[in-house]
């Protein structure tokens, strides 16, 4: 079945520093990825989507210049959290799908686990 | 933002027991999707869902579609430890973002 890798599976870190996530689809062309963040005991929440070449789509209150997303291949999105702060620490998820073939469902990676000092 | 209905948001039953979660919306979806999340990992897709009314089986897992499109339920038969994690229900309406219900806890008491 289709596999999505996320990368690194946690980080631990200190407040100011940059911490960039990498999420590949490994069997399949993934035309658009999604970047999540899950707080303990609660759903996922959808942050932004990323399509292969063009400018990622946030959802609303996330802010881009914070959370840096790059998709530069049908493989690969990978998702900046620039200048952490403890309040950036969370459980972070990509997920990927083909988006124009149909009944394709979203796989998702293992997950980031990011701790900021 | 949108978020579908999940019940029941937890579960405690007993090793054999059977389990029945569903997930309802005010909205109309062509893509019903559960998956399964164990501690400090990713979902893994359960089962998916294409056409109102479908039933569809993996292994002893059961899931349906319901034929108003606005809802769906998912079954797990005789209950063995491992299937202890969150559940999610996710709906999708054409290619748009998925929509998450809010998860069901199931622990299993041996």
């Amino acid at each position: 079945g289709a596999v999505v890798s996320q990368h690194p599976s946690r980080v631990i870190c200190k407040s100011g520093t940059s911490v960039k996530i990498e999420c590949r689809s490994l069997d399949f062309q993934a035309t658009t990825m999604f970047w999540y963040r899950q707080f303990p005991k609660q759903s996922l929440m959808l942050m932004a989507t990323s399509n292969e070449g063009s400018k990622a789509t946030y959802e609303q209150g996330v802010e881009k210049d914070k959370f840096l997303i790059n998709h530069a291949s049908l493989t690969l999105s990978t998702l900046t959290v620039t200048s952490a702060h403890p309040e950036d620490s969370s459980f972070y998820i990509c997920s990927a799908r083909v988006v124009n073939v149909v009944n394709q469902p979203q796989h998702f990676g293992d997950g980031t686990r990011l701790s900021i000092l | 933002g949108q978020q579908l209905n999940q019940s029941p948001q937890s579960m405690f039953i007993q090793e054999g027991e059977d389990v029945s979660m569903n997930c309802t919306s005010s909205s109309i979806f062509n893509t019903w999707l559960w998956y399964k999340q164990d501690p400090g990992e990713g979902p893994v897709l359960l089962i998916a869902l294409y056409k109102a009314g479908e039933l569809t089986s993996n292994g002893r897992l059961t899931a349906q579609f319901g034929i108003t499109r606005k809802d769906s339920f998912l079954n797990i038969s005789a209950s063995i430890p491992s299937d202890v994690g969150i559940y999610f229900c996710a709906g999708q309406q054409g290619a748009q973002k998925l929509v998450f219900g809010q998860g069901t806890r199931l622990t299993i008491n041996p």
